[in-house]
């Protein structure tokens, strides 16, 4: 059964980059017509997409992030991971990696989910 | 964007009682609509898709309908476990995007 687990600093600091890896286990990432998703969550609050990678490396990026979000996919490590620069307080949330089947756009498995801080 | 409203935002109820949750999308999406649920610090988990398909080990008691602009998730006969929040998320285009978020509660 396909598992998804994001890994990372739980604290950043204003204005500094936040990075996360999502390990995908119990499948091959380069298997299928599968897209790679980050979604996160403010704590209390609700769930917003952030993008989403394939395993060839093409992207899709919300617009409200798109200046400052960078995913990438490492398929030899079978690991996407997360870019995001000049964090602020406002990105302090749980980070969840997931994934979707092309023209199949739910989402399904998700990751357990890390709270990343943004706090001097 | 494509904005999606769910009402009502809480909801108490009893074990053993129905209840409807309504979600309705700024713009047509057809029958992209996917529903999941959350359990306190726990990930979300997809519950429905395509508006009324039924993700496997899901029970019958949950079902979805709906398309175009407006869709509903019922569980019949709530058990305990259902006591949870439910977010409905469209699938039509990106970004994609989702509702607020239904608190079901107990009464």
């Amino acid at each position: 059964q396909l598992q998804m687990q994001e890994s990372g600093p739980g604290l950043v600091k204003p204005s500094e980059t936040l990075f996360l890896t999502c390990t995908v286990s119990g499948g091959s990432i380069s298997s299928g017509s599968y897209y790679y998703d980050w979604i996160r969550q403010p704590p209390g609050k609700g769930l917003e997409w952030i993008g989403n990678v394939y395993y060839r490396g093409s992207t899709h990026y919300n617009p409200s992030l798109d200046s400052r979000v960078t995913l990438s996919v490492d398929t030899s490590k079978n690991q996407f991971s997360l870019k995001l620069t000049s964090v602020t307080a406002a990105d302090t949330a749980i980070y969840y990696c997931a994934r979707h089947e092309a023209s199949r756009n739910w989402f399904d498995p998700w990751g357990q989910g890390t709270l990343v801080t943004v706090s001097s | 964007d494509i904005q999606m409203t769910q009402s009502p935002s809480s909801l108490s109820a009893s074990v053993g009682d129905r209840v409807t949750i309504t979600c309705r999308a700024s713009q047509s999406i057809g029958s992209s609509l996917n529903w999941h649920q959350q359990k306190p610090g726990k990930a979300p988990k997809l519950l429905i898709f395509d508006a009324s398909i039924l993700q496997s080990g899901v029970p019958s008691r949950f079902s979805g309908f709906g398309s175009g602009t407006d869709f509903t998730l019922t569980i019949t006969s709530l058990q305990p476990e259902d006591f949870a929040t439910y977010y409905c998320q469209q699938g039509n285009s990106a970004p994609f995007t989702f509702g607020q978020g239904t608190s079901l509660q107990i009464k």
